[in-house]
Parts: C-alpha cells; sequence; structure tokens
C-alpha cells in the first residue's frame, strides 16, 4: 500500500495571508490526524477527523481549521498567517482511530516571512 | 490534560552499548504509547508500542517496558548501531475514548558513535 502523503512538501507565504495543506491518508484508513511540529513547542495536536467529521481539537487558535472529504482525503487552512506559524505540518493516518497505530505523512514544511 | 515528559534531551553512546530513554505521563487513563523515531529531514515512524494490558514488549533489539502504577514507560535499545541515530519521541493516548489524540514527548536526540 502507498504511504501517507501530503502536498505540497515546502511552502513559503508572507504574514497575512493563507494556505491549505492536503494529506491523503493511507487506502482503507478514515482517521486523520494533524500535528505541528516546531523545535521549541515539538509535536503538538491540531485536530483529529474520521468520516468527514472533527472528533477531537487541540489547543490552537481559531485560525487553524481543516476538513475530511469522503474520500478520506484532509485539507488544513491556516488563515492571517503569522511568523510563529512557521513548522513542519504532519498528518498522520490510521484505519479507525482510538488508540491504533498512526502513520505519518512526510509532512509540509511552512514558512511565513 | 494529559502532558508526557521525556529525558534525556540528548544522549550519546557508543557503537554497541545500550541507550534507555524514559518518559513518564499524567493521565491514569492513558493506554496506548508508541514510540517514534525521526531521522534528520524525514517523517516520525513508529518502531514499538505498547498498550496497558502489557508491562513488557520487545522486538530484536528494541523493548519497551511499562510501569502503570509509576505511570512511566522506557525505551531500550540493545547493541545500539550509527544508524539508530535518530530523534526519539515516546507519546501517550487514551484508546477508548473513540478518537485519536497523540500527545508527544520533547524527543531525545541520541547520538550512536562508531
Amino acid at each position: 500500500k502507498a504511504g501517507v502523503t501530503q502536498t505540497p512538501r515546502y511552502l513559503i507565504k508572507t504574514r497575512g495571508q493563507q494556505v491549505t495543506l492536503s494529506c491523503s491518508p493511507i487506502s482503507g484508513h478514515r482517521s486523520v490526524s494533524w500535528y505541528q511540529q516546531t523545535p521549541g513547542q515539538g509535536l503538538q495536536f491540531l485536530f483529529e477527523y474520521f468520516s468527514e467529521t472533527q472528533r477531537n481539537k487541540g489547543n490552537f487558535p481559531g485560525r487553524f481549521s481543516g476538513r475530511q472529504f469522503s474520500n478520506s482525503r484532509s485539507e488544513m487552512n491556516v488563515s492571517t498567517l503569522e511568523l510563529g506559524d512557521s513548522a513542519l505540518y504532519l498528518c498522520a493516518s490510521s484505519f479507525s482511530g482510538s488508540g491504533e497505530t498512526q502513520y505519518f505523512g512526510p509532512g509540509t514544511r511552512l514558512l511565513v516571512l | 490534560g494529559e502532558n508526557v515528559e521525556q529525558h534525556p534531551s540528548t544522549l550519546s553512546v557508543q557503537e554497541g552499548d545500550s541507550a534507555v530513554i524514559k518518559c513518564t505521563y499524567s493521565d491514569s487513563a492513558s493506554n496506548y504509547f508508541p514510540w517514534y523515531k525521526q531521522e534528520l529531514g524525514k517523517r516520525p515512524q513508529l518502531i514499538i508500542d505498547i498498550r496497558s494490558n502489557v508491562g513488557e514488549k520487545k522486538d530484536q533489539r528494541i523493548a519497551v517496558t511499562l510501569n502503570k502504577t509509576a505511570k512511566h514507560f522506557s525505551l531500550h535499545i540493545t547493541e545500539t548501531q550509527p544508524e539508530d541515530s535518530a530523534v526519539y519521541f515516546c507519546a501517550a493516548s487514551k484508546g477508548n475514548t473513540g478518537f485519536q489524540k497523540l500527545v508527544f514527548g520533547t524527543g531525545t536526540r541520541l547520538l550512536v558513535s562508531p
């Protein structure tokens, strides 16, 4: 099976812009989680989607949002970008969630100038 | 909410030595504990995981132990090799809540010198 894929792999944006990142889970996986990785804060949970519904959300401002499509692909959006949003954004998929193994994608590296 | 502490932040060993990384968690309801290895510029990859109904799990040179009473779990790597050099993350989650959320430790940078 193909692994988790993410597009784009790299992005450069300026403050105030918005960005949309995409994640395609492993075939058959219905749970997609998003994480932000920074040197200072480490790996932090953003949100999780299952069957097009957000099941859980981390402690991030409302500028961070996401959605999931009927084919389980997921997108996350960050509006009004701030310098501190520069990070590696990782998505991970699992079959149904709830304590199952999560497989990570390669990430999208976002740089906000 | 859940908090996971991980020590040490850096660990340097000689090839062939053993390496031990320790994590503690705060939420006694956590019952799933994976360990991920992340090489520079690459995605985190699961190397081993343990559930709360098991005290120890081993896979070749890698083992994980769990002490539910003390709320800590450890990763043991024996006969380390240079290719083991990477950042290792522990994580915890509550697997019976109907949703998926991993809380990660801050990572341990392991350097294995030949």
